[in-house]
């Protein structure tokens, strides 16, 4: 199974609209952190927002929020008042514990979603 | 400050060629992650480094393929004899190294490298 399900292969959305980026998660972990990326066509991963598995308030930087659901694993990204500069692919991806319960901190991938803003 | 770098950008290669990829992280972390990228792929992990040395290679796909950061800062990635496959974007990222999940990684603009 998937660590990480990014389900929308590609979203559209109209520029100053909100949109949702969804992502689930399989772990068994209790603790865990989660992170979106977004990847411009430059090719550089930019990191966006962190949400951590026991913080008991959804992550916000700037336009961007997570919407997290522990129980339904997922955590969706949302961007309101999308921006031209906003089209990108983007990320979700999860750090885990190792066996021993530290973390080595490595990053597991979803597939990620091409995001298109239209004018 | 400045953030990660990654030379070369592009690498082009013949098969069965031996390639190196150089990754200078964001100075003062100690953590540093190598990554491959396939074409609409995520990111995949390839190996990490606490310091100098390797304490996860796990992600590495065979025997060709090895890394290094003999001072702790500057890490290497080598590649031998080069096949088809190997062609992706390789990607390094480094973080502070504190404990705690939320200490974010910081990636570099990755090396494209194409084996002919």
């Amino acid at each position: 199974a998937q660590k990480i399900t990014q389900t929308q292969p590609g979203m559209f959305v109209q520029e100053k609209e909100a949109v949702t980026l969804d992502c689930t998660y399989d772990t068994s972990d209790q603790s865990y952190g989660l992170f979106w990326y977004k990847q411009p066509s430059s090719g550089e991963m930019i990191f966006l927002i962190y949400q951590g598995s026991y913080d008991e308030q959804n992550a916000t930087e700037g336009r961007y929020s997570l919407n997290f659901q522990k129980a339904r694993k997922s955590a969706n990204l949302v961007i309101s008042a999308s921006q031209l500069g906003d089209s990108a692919m983007y990320f979700c991806a999860m750090r885990e514990a190792n066996a021993g319960g530290t973390s080595y901190g490595k990053l597991t991938f979803g597939q990620g979603t091409i995001l298109t803003v239209h004018p | 400050g400045a953030g990660v770098s990654q030379t070369p950008s592009n690498k082009v290669t013949e098969k069965g060629k031996y390639v190196e990829l150089r990754c200078d992280p964001i100075s003062g972390h100690t953590a540093l992650y190598w990554y491959r990228q396939s074409l609409g792929q995520g990111p995949e992990f390839l190996i990490y480094f606490q310091g100098t040395g390797a304490a996860d290679d796990s992600g590495l796909p065979n025997d060709r393929f090895f890394a290094v950061r003999p001072e702790g800062s500057v890490s290497t990635l080598k590649i031998q004899r080069t096949e088809r496959g190997d062609s992706a974007v390789y990607l390094c990222a480094s973080r502070l190294g504190l404990a705690g999940f939320g200490d974010t990684q910081y990636f570099g603009p990755g090396t494209r490298l194409t084996v002919l």
